[in-house]
């Protein structure tokens, strides 16, 4: 079956600081991946995703993305935080059946002034 | 734009008690879901629906009951509520599978 990992609860990084939030897969064939942002007390927002072609795939609000399969990764970058960046980070993967996702628990981002 | 709306933001019920969940969207998505966000655990599918008059169940799909008789609507039905089914509930539609999923803001759902 697949599953979502996100290693990482929480992070804090100050403002202007690079980021890197990490997430590890678990499938069989090519995934369909996908990185969503919550901010409090909203749903979820798409950033990006991942279906095929170029590994390195670019987002929303400066977001990014790399696919490594050796790896089973789809860890997000942005070179420059913002502290409109506080929010919550769900990596997710599709279903080989197509009908399913599942995400990860998320990621917590705090962006210190 | 509406997108995905899901209706009431917020309840709170007595154990036992039952009630029903909107969500409507409006963008003629074939495709719809319901998950459940509980702290620590990310969000997990309820039920899901590939297409108007279907239904499949997801992960956590037990205490809980959904129907599609239209294609804009998606509800979630609690027959008996439980303090284990306290959660924000989101509901989700996407045009087909495999496709990124457009979310409602949510319900909080609170069980005494």
């Amino acid at each position: 079956a697949q599953s979502v990992t996100q290693p990482d609860i929480h992070i804090t990084v100050s403002e202007g600081a690079s980021l890197e939030l990490r997430c590890n897969y678990s499938y069989g064939a090519t995934p369909y991946l996908f990185w969503y942002v919550q901010s409090p007390g909203q749903g979820l927002q798409l950033l990006l995703k991942y279906f095929s072609g170029d590994t390195l795939v670019q987002g929303i609000k400066g977001f990014e993305a790399e696919f490594k399969r050796s790896q089973s990764s789809f860890n997000l970058r942005k070179p420059s935080v913002h502290w409109s960046d506080a929010a919550e980070y769900f990596c997710a993967v599709g279903s080989n059946t197509g009908n399913q996702f599942y995400f990860g628990t998320g990621t917590s981002l705090t962006v210190i002034p | 734009n509406a997108g995905v709306t899901q209706t009431p933001k917020f309840r709170v019920l007595k154990t036992g008690q039952s009630m029903t969940l909107l969500c409507a969207q409006d963008m003629n998505h074939e495709y719809m879901y319901w998950y459940r966000q509980d702290p620590g655990m990310g969000l997990r599918l309820i039920h899901y629906s590939v297409g108007e008059g279907t239904t499949a169940k997801g992960e956590v799909p037990d205490g809980y009951n959904v129907s599609r008789l239209k294609k804009q609507n998606f509800l979630l039905g609690l027959e008996s509520a439980a303090p284990s089914q306290t959660s924000v509930y989101f509901c989700a539609s996407s045009p087909r599978g495999l496709q990124p999923q457009h979310f409602g803001d949510g319900t909080r759902l609170s069980i005494l």
